[in-house]
């Protein structure tokens, strides 16, 4: 399983992009990157995820780097409802889903 | 799209006793299904892997015997905590991915399951 490194936590203010960052250097070429989030006292909620090409979708962008080693989550104008505990997951397609410590997204008004 | 269902959401059992918590898909089926637990402040732990019709497969360190994992069907896993103890209270998540892997990447998770044990 890749190991990934992601900041415990990030701030954001309303209404600005956030950027949230993780390295995965261990990823495996077939590994997909995903990203979920989770609010307090719920499953997991899905966000992106992408091979090798950036990836854009309602909720959110990601960036991935050319050697696949590290990826960026985007959130374009981060909301209040955004704030939650992200988490970056690298696995292969139908594999097991091993989630690390993820980045608590606190988000001001 | 793809909905998993987790069922109770809240449960408090008596120390001794054996929960069982039900995870279905809805409106998909689901191949494989996981099963975690999480503690306060922390992230999930992965507990096991269950294949519709074979024996689950536990990570290292889980349990088998008092975890009990059922998935009979392509739309039901079942997981029973037996003879629970308070240090088994945590928030108990389930996952399935399905046959036919969707725009989420396969993966769609549960509500969970709050389990304390008195």
């Amino acid at each position: 399983d890749a190991k990934t490194t992601q900041p415990n936590s990030m701030e954001s203010n309303e209404e600005e992009p956030v950027h949230l960052p993780c390295n995965h250097s261990t990823i495996s070429g077939t590994d997909y990157i995903h990203w979920y989030r989770q609010l307090p006292s719920q499953g997991p909620e899905y966000v992106i995820h992408g091979l090798t090409s950036n990836v854009n979708n309602r909720m959110a962008s990601l960036a991935i780097a050319e050697d696949r080693k590290s990826s960026t989550l985007i959130l374009h104008r981060a909301t209040l409802r955004d704030a939650a505990v992200y988490y970056c997951i690298p696995s292969r397609q139908g594999g097991k889903l091993i989630f690390g410590q993820g980045t608590e997204l606190s988000v001001k008004p | 799209g793809a909905v998993v269902s987790q069922h109770p959401s809240r449960v408090i059992c008596k120390s001794g006793t054996s929960v069982k918590i039900e995870c279905r898909s809805l409106d998909f089926q689901a191949t494989t299904m996981f099963w975690y637990r999480q503690f306060p402040k922390q992230s999930l732990m992965l507990m096991a892997t269950s294949n519709e019709g074979s024996k689950a497969t536990y990570e290292q360190g889980v349990e088998k015997d008092k975890f009990l994992i059922n998935h009979a069907s392509l739309t039901l896993s079942t997981l029973t905590v037996t003879s629970a103890h308070p240090e088994d209270s945590s928030f108990y998540i389930c996952s399935a991915i399905a046959r036919a892997l969707s725009l989420t990447g396969g993966y769609t998770f549960g509500s969970g399951t709050r389990l304390t044990v008195v």
